[in-house]
């Protein structure tokens, strides 16, 4: 399967705990999203990578957030002392810039849930 | 305001039956225009691309864009219960600049 991948696919944890998202884009894609999905909502962006670049950040994304793209490959997306308001589902998607349409492929989701 | 809305329906229709979905959208910067089907608790797949207005049809599927309105639709002709899905709208200012702005979706069920 070279699609994006994503893992783990649920969590659920306590209020206050820390969670790592961890998200491997399509091979040749330069570009990484991550996203946030609640219930009837659509995506809401939160940040993207151009390679290792972060290039923007989401003021969604507060202090709790990070993100990591270290080498250019896979990235996580940690967050910091979970609040029940953080219970969504968590997409990453990639993309590339060199030719095609720039369309984004997305994973299959990260669902959260804080107890 | 949201730069795009997006009617969350539901929407409950016949097998057989031709659905209109429609985005509106407030930032004339945007060019590219997409839709993406989203079952549930899978994540989006891309289903439609147009760049600026027009049309464009792909089988069972067209989508429009009218710049000059803000206003993009899909048309699903022949529906199937297997098109039964969310329909988000997306647009971004150009392929390679970065982020999609997305609808709160469409929920669309075809009953057989």
């Amino acid at each position: 399967d070279t699609g994006v991948s994503q893992d783990p696919r649920h969590k659920i944890t306590k209020r206050g705990q820390n969670v790592t998202f961890r998200c491997d884009p399509i091979s040749e894609h330069n570009r990484l999203y991550w996203y946030r999905q609640t219930l009837g909502q659509g995506p809401e962006f939160l940040t993207y990578f151009q390679n290792e670049a972060q290039l923007e950040k989401s003021r969604l994304l507060s202090d709790r957030f990070s993100a990591e793209r270290p080498k250019g490959s896979f990235s996580t997306l940690e967050i910091q002392r979970t609040e029940q308001g953080d219970s969504a589902m968590y997409l990453c998607a990639s993309s590339s810039t060199q030719g095609g349409t720039g369309e984004l492929f997305f994973g299959e989701g990260s669902r959260l849930t804080v107890l | 305001q949201k730069e795009v809305e997006q009617d969350p329906g539901p929407l409950s229709v016949p097998e057989g039956a031709i659905v209109s979905l429609n985005c509106t959208y407030s930032n004339s910067a945007f060019q590219y225009f997409m839709w993406y089907r989203q079952y549930s608790r899978k994540g989006p797949e891309l289903l439609m691309y147009t760049y600026s207005s027009g049309n464009k049809e792909d089988g069972r599927f067209t989508a429009q864009v009218d710049k000059s309105s803000k206003y993009i639709s899909l048309f699903i002709r022949d529906s199937q219960p297997s098109d039964s899905a969310t329909y988000l709208c997306a647009m971004n200012r150009g392929s390679t600049l970065g982020r999609l702005y997305f609808g709160r979706g469409t929920q669309l069920t075809v009953w057989p």
